[in-house]
């Protein structure tokens, strides 16, 4: 099976703008979850979508949101980008929301100017 | 909410010695705790795992112990070779609840010097 992929891998945006990055997870599964990752915070989760409804939220501001569509593919989209909003964002597919293995996509590089 | 500390934040080895990175969490209802590693520019791979019903897991030269009454978990890597050179995240996370959230530890960046 083909692993999750992520569209596009790089980005770069000036503060005050918006931007979306996709996910396609891993044929089958239908969880996606949503992390950031910068030098600073490590790893923190920003969101988790299942069957088309966000199922968990983390510790981020309403500027970070997300959509998951039928076929499983998720979206999450920050508006009025801010300077620390720099980071890595990764997804994350598992085949339900009550299974283990989280399977990591190569990641979206926000940089923001 | 959940919270993984996680030691030492770095670690270099000689080849083949063995390396222990620990980490420890603080939800009690945690039940599986995996292991991911991540080189430079590359996305995290889920190298081992444990459940909290497991007391200890091999796969060849890597083994994770848990101590659900300590709440601190362990990843042993033994025989070292210069490509385990990466970061490495322990997490935590409550499984079989509808909570598919991953916490994490702040990375351990282990050095393995021929």
């Amino acid at each position: 099976k083909a692993g999750v992929t992520q569209t596009p891998r790089y980005l770069i945006k000036t503060r005050g703008q918006q931007v979306t990055l996709s996910c396609s997870p891993i044929s089958g599964h239908r969880s996606v979850s949503w992390y950031q990752q910068t030098p600073g915070q490590g790893l923190q989760f920003l969101f988790e979508y299942f069957s088309e409804t966000q199922r968990n939220k983390g510790n981020f501001p309403g500027r970070f949101s997300g959509r998951q569509f039928s076929n499983s593919r998720s979206e999450m989209n920050v508006s009025t980008l801010e300077l620390g909003d720099s980071a890595l964002y990764l997804c994350a597919s598992s085949s339900d929301a009550y299974t283990d293995t989280q399977y990591f996509g190569p990641g979206t590089r926000l940089t923001v100017l | 909410g959940e919270n993984v500390e996680q030691h030492p934040s770095t670690l270099s080895v000689q080849e083949g010695d063995s390396a222990v990175i620990k980490c420890t969490y603080s939800d009690s209802a945690s039940n599986y705790f995996p292991w991911y590693k991540q080189e430079l520019g590359k996305r995290p791979q889920l190298i081992i795992d444990i459940r909290s019903n497991v007391g200890e897991k091999k796969d060849q030269r890597i083994a994770v112990t848990l101590n659900k009454t300590a709440k601190h978990f362990s990843l042993h890597i033994t025989e070292t070779q210069p490509e385990d050179s990466a970061v490495y995240f322990c997490a935590a996370s409550k499984i079989h609840t509808g909570f598919q959230k991953l916490v994490f530890g702040t990375g351990t960046r282990l050095l393995v010097s021929p």
